[in-house]
């Protein structure tokens, strides 16, 4: 089984549409990230999570948010998803002072 | 703020020849740098360093880290086809955030 898994892999939807990404995790690390890729502009942080009681904007938060619902659990939403918001976002776990160690990916498309 | 920056972001080469692939970065209280290598799919870890001057190894792989003038290199020797990929440089900084800030990534086709 996959130590990190993200539902679901892709998704099409149209602008305005409230959409939530799951990302959850098997190997116990305390800390987890979502971020966005899009061509030639590499990872870009959107939030991070050290814990569950914690939550913090990256680079890149506007239009997002996030809930840490276990330690394990950690979803990101759009609440009212807009085309620019058309992108690969993974989800990612490490456990200081380790690597970062990657979901599989969501490729959303907002149309 | 902090910045990573990748060179070359694009390279072509024939199977066999060996490639440098180059990192240099800015960030505050410097933790490690890592890199990664991403296929059609999520990234994958392949080093992480700490410090200057130890070479971490990995089969035709290898890498060294330069503290003082801020720069990672990346080295792949006798390469593949299997070695096409963007390779990820990320830093890891702030001690207590340890938030990860990537590169663009260097684009590598190797081709038979």
């Amino acid at each position: 089984d996959a130590d990190v898994t993200q539902t679901p892999r892709n998704r099409i939807t149209k602008t305005g549409k409230r959409i939530m990404l799951e990302c959850s995790q098997t190997k116990g690390h305390d800390r987890m990230y979502w971020y966005r890729q899009d061509p030639g502009l590499g990872l870009r942080l959107i939030y991070y999570s050290f814990d569950v009681k914690d939550i913090n904007k990256g680079e890149i938060s506007d239009g997002y948010s996030v809930s840490r619902q276990a330690q394990a659990k950690f979803s990101l939403s759009l609440e009212s998803a807009i085309p620019n918001q058309t992108a690969l976002y993974f989800c990612a776990t490490s456990d200081h002072p380790t690597a970062q160690f990657f979901g599989p990916g969501t490729r959303l498309t907002v149309l | 703020e902090d910045k990573v920056v990748q060179s070359p972001l694009s390279l072509v080469v024939h199977e066999g020849d060996t490639v440098t692939l180059n990192c240099s970065y800015e960030v505050t209280n410097f933790r490690s740098l890592l890199w990664y290598k991403q296929e059609k799919k999520a990234p994958t870890f392949l080093f992480m360093l700490t410090s200057s001057g130890i070479e971490k190894k990995s089969g035709r792989l290898s890498s060294i880290l330069d503290k003082k003038e801020l720069f990672s290199i990346l080295n792949i020797t006798a390469t593949q086809t299997g070695d096409s990929a963007v390779y990820l440089c990320a830093v890891a900084g702030r001690e207590y955030g340890q938030n990860f800030v990537f590169g663009p990534g260097t684009r590598l086709s190797v081709l038979p």
